[in-house]
């Protein structure tokens, strides 16, 4: 099992609610990513990070933003929450040792914006 | 453009019978492929990783398959489990970009008594 860890698992809340998804891994990995991911399609890269005070935006675009301050913390936010928001956000980890190290997912935050 | 094509969409079959699951891809330059396991309301899980020099790895009942030279690979399962009931997702690695992945949509595989 990976250690990685996303809250809340699932989140219901109203338009126009600022909502930040937490995702924190105790392996000490510099890279660091936020998928999109709706019911039977791929997962879409929104954001990533390489390291401390590192952040890129993925393929998707996305409203969201991210910060990364400390090497096991990788939060996701949401300004204002939308209906288009709704999906499941799945934050995965990677390790060194090359580009053939697989990326441990956490188990995601389904959300719902009403 | 880079795309991972899975076939079949889904499959339903017997426990302890074995399947194959597919997977095509355009993705140019390759990297690796991957296969991941995602049991419902969970995360991916890693199955395999593979190389272009690799043509085969196993990881238990599962053996993937890679011919970089028809841009396919499969997902072989022995013996199948009910446990086994998930979506298996084909994940190709380009070495442009900085290593992006390119994600299949997943074969969902239903295992039944």
């Amino acid at each position: 099992e990976a250690d990685i860890y996303q809250t809340p698992r699932y989140l219901v809340i109203g338009t126009g609610k600022k909502i930040t998804l937490e995702c924190s891994q105790t392996m000490g990995h510099d890279k660091m990513y936020w998928y999109q991911q709706d019911p039977g399609m791929e997962l879409h890269l929104i954001h990533y990070s390489y390291g401390v005070n590192s952040t890129e935006k993925g393929d998707l675009s996305s409203e969201s933003t991210v910060s990364r301050i400390r090497t096991e913390h990788f939060p996701l936010t949401l300004e204002s929450a939308r209906p288009s928001h709704t999906s499941q956000y799945l934050c995965a980890s990677s390790g060194g040792g090359g580009v053939n190290q697989p990326q441990h997912f956490g188990d995601g935050t389904r959300l719902s914006i009403l | 453009k880079n795309q991972v094509e899975q076939s079949p969409q889904s499959l339903i079959i017997l426990e302890g019978k074995n399947c194959t699951l597919q997977c095509n891809y355009t993705v140019s330059p390759f990297s690796n492929l991957r296969w991941y396991k995602q049991d419902t309301g969970r995360g991916p899980v890693s199955l395999t990783i593979m190389t272009f020099s690799e043509n085969t790895k196993s990881n238990g009942r599962y053996t993937a398959t890679l011919d970089a030279d028809t841009k396919q690979s499969s997902l072989h399962i022995t013996a199948s489990q009910l446990s086994d009931s998930a979506s298996y997702i084909c994940v190709v690695s380009s070495t442009g970009g900085g290593n992006k992945l390119t994600f299949g949509t997943g074969t969902q595989l239903k295992v039944e008594l």
